[in-house]
């Protein structure tokens, strides 16, 4: 089983302000990094997914940027809005195949 | 509207008894894959399919069992073998392959007493 992690596991932000939050995976044979955004009451939906190292993806006002050699991701949201608020899942597939593995995830709250 | 359908949104079940949720797709995607939530915790996945007829063991598998006799479709069994079923679980699906996002279904709360 992977070790996926992400930091930190909760987060309050106040509307207009800017955050980002990790997504650590093992490094060693790497094959794609994905980003979920998980709202209540809905499904998972998804944002990324990064296969080159140095990569960096844009959705609106969420981006993220990836490092393979150390085994990060990066996800930022970009002056957050209430409708951000959501869970943030990241993941990492074991192997060439879509077997993935997903981190804790990283709960935002954007304050009004 | 091409999506996944779960169903049913909550089941409640006495223990000792064999649960049968239901997932289906109509995304013509050839992998789906059964993960579950519990409080506090990441995705974890149960089972998954690469195609019709086969489908391979998560890191949960123990008291669960599926079937793929349809592309369309892939139900999860949760045996009275599983000691802690109460769970939230999600159904997704993608195409094959590493880079392929996976599309979820809006999940099944099981509660089991």
């Amino acid at each position: 089983i992977l070790n996926v992690e992400q930091s930190p596991q909760s987060l309050h932000v106040q509307e207009g302000d800017s955050t980002n939050f990790t997504c650590s995976f093992p490094s060693s044979n790497f094959y794609a990094l994905h980003w979920y955004r998980w709202e209540t009451a809905k499904s998972p939906e998804a944002l990324f997914v990064m296969t080159l190292n140095g990569d960096e993806k844009k959705k609106g006002r969420i981006s993220a940027t990836l490092n393979t050699k150390e085994g990060y991701s990066y996800l930022y949201i970009k002056g957050s809005q209430p409708e951000d608020s959501a869970t943030y899942l990241c993941a990492s597939p074991e192997a060439a195949v879509n077997k993935l593995t997903f981190g804790g995830g990283t709960r935002v709250l954007v304050k009004p | 509207d091409g999506g996944i359908t779960q169903s049913p949104k909550y089941l409640f079940r006495k223990e000792g008894q064999n649960v049968t949720l239901s997932c289906e797709q109509n995304l013509n995607h050839d992998a789906m894959y059964w993960y579950r939530q519990d409080p506090g915790q990441g995705l974890r996945l149960i089972y998954y399919s690469q195609i019709v007829n086969d489908f391979q063991k998560g890191d949960i598998a123990e008291g669960y069992s599926v079937s793929r006799e349809k592309k369309e479709s892939f139900p999860l069994t949760v045996t009275s073998a599983q000691k802690n079923p109460t769970a939230f679980y999600l159904c997704a699906s993608s195409m094959w392959g590493e880079e392929s996002p996976l599309h979820f279904g809006n999940g099944t709360r099981l509660t089991v007493t």
